[in-house]
């Protein structure tokens, strides 16, 4: 079953434009919302993380806004660059209570292409 | 400095063959996972060592066993190789049992013939 259901699969936006990845949960259990940034032939890194006591977070041109009560999380990347074209992932984190070992379940992608 | 290193970067082999993927991480880090990516690049956890102790096994064919000799270093061994294992490997460590930020290493695509 998939925890985390992300949208867009893909997006093309236009340099200088507003990118939007949208992604939403149902499991209450999780404590920690990461983004990571995938560039081909590359390991996914992580890009910006939010915790769920925090409605956003803004580092350079990238704010994750977070909704609780709407179980729902987006990234925003203003100021588009061409540089910015990947494939982003959203995650979630639960503790399992048995190991206590953090586990991230994963969005399915969005590949955001940047037109120049 | 390469944090997460992963060897080989490629791997083109035959239905039946064993093979083995090989992941060294060099952050000091406590925690090492497999992932699996597909085609349409969803990333699932495969494995969770912490310690050298198996912590998460997903439901995953048992001819893929991992193997932890120490600390920072995760072998996957793969065992007679199927056209449905094809995909991208990915190595992860993370410090204090996975609460921390994981780091990726490049990756393995495995391609089964």
């Amino acid at each position: 079953q998939q925890q985390v259901k992300q949208s867009p699969q893909s997006l093309i936006v236009q340099k200088g434009g507003i990118s939007i990845i949208n992604c939403a949960y149902e499991n209450t259990a999780f404590d920690y919302f990461p983004w990571y940034q995938q560039f081909p032939g590359k390991g996914p890194a992580l890009l910006i993380a939010i915790r769920p006591d925090v409605s956003e977070k803004k580092e350079g041109r990238f704010t994750i806004s977070f909704n609780k009560s709407a179980k729902q999380f987006s990234l925003h990347i203003m100021d588009s660059q061409p540089g910015d074209s990947a494939t982003y992932f959203c995650a979630a984190r639960t503790v399992d209570r048995g190991s206590t070992l953090g586990r991230l379940y994963f969005g399915r992608g969005t590949q955001l292409t940047v037109w120049p | 400095d390469t944090a997460v290193s992963q060897t080989p970067k490629y791997l083109v082999t035959q239905m039946g063959n064993d093979k083995s993927i090989k992941c060294e991480q060099n952050l000091g880090h406590d925690t090492m996972y497999w992932y699996k990516q597909d085609s349409k690049k969803f990333l699932k956890i495969m494995f969770s060592y912490n310690n050298k102790e198996l912590i998460i096994n997903e439901t995953v064919p048992n001819r893929f066993s991992p193997k932890s000799p120490d600390k920072a270093h995760l072998n996957l061994h793969i065992n007679s190789l199927e056209l449905g294992d094809s995909a991208v490997y990915f190595c992860a460590s993370s410090q204090d049992r996975g609460i921390d930020e994981q780091y990726f290493g490049p990756g393995t695509r495995l391609t089964v013939t």
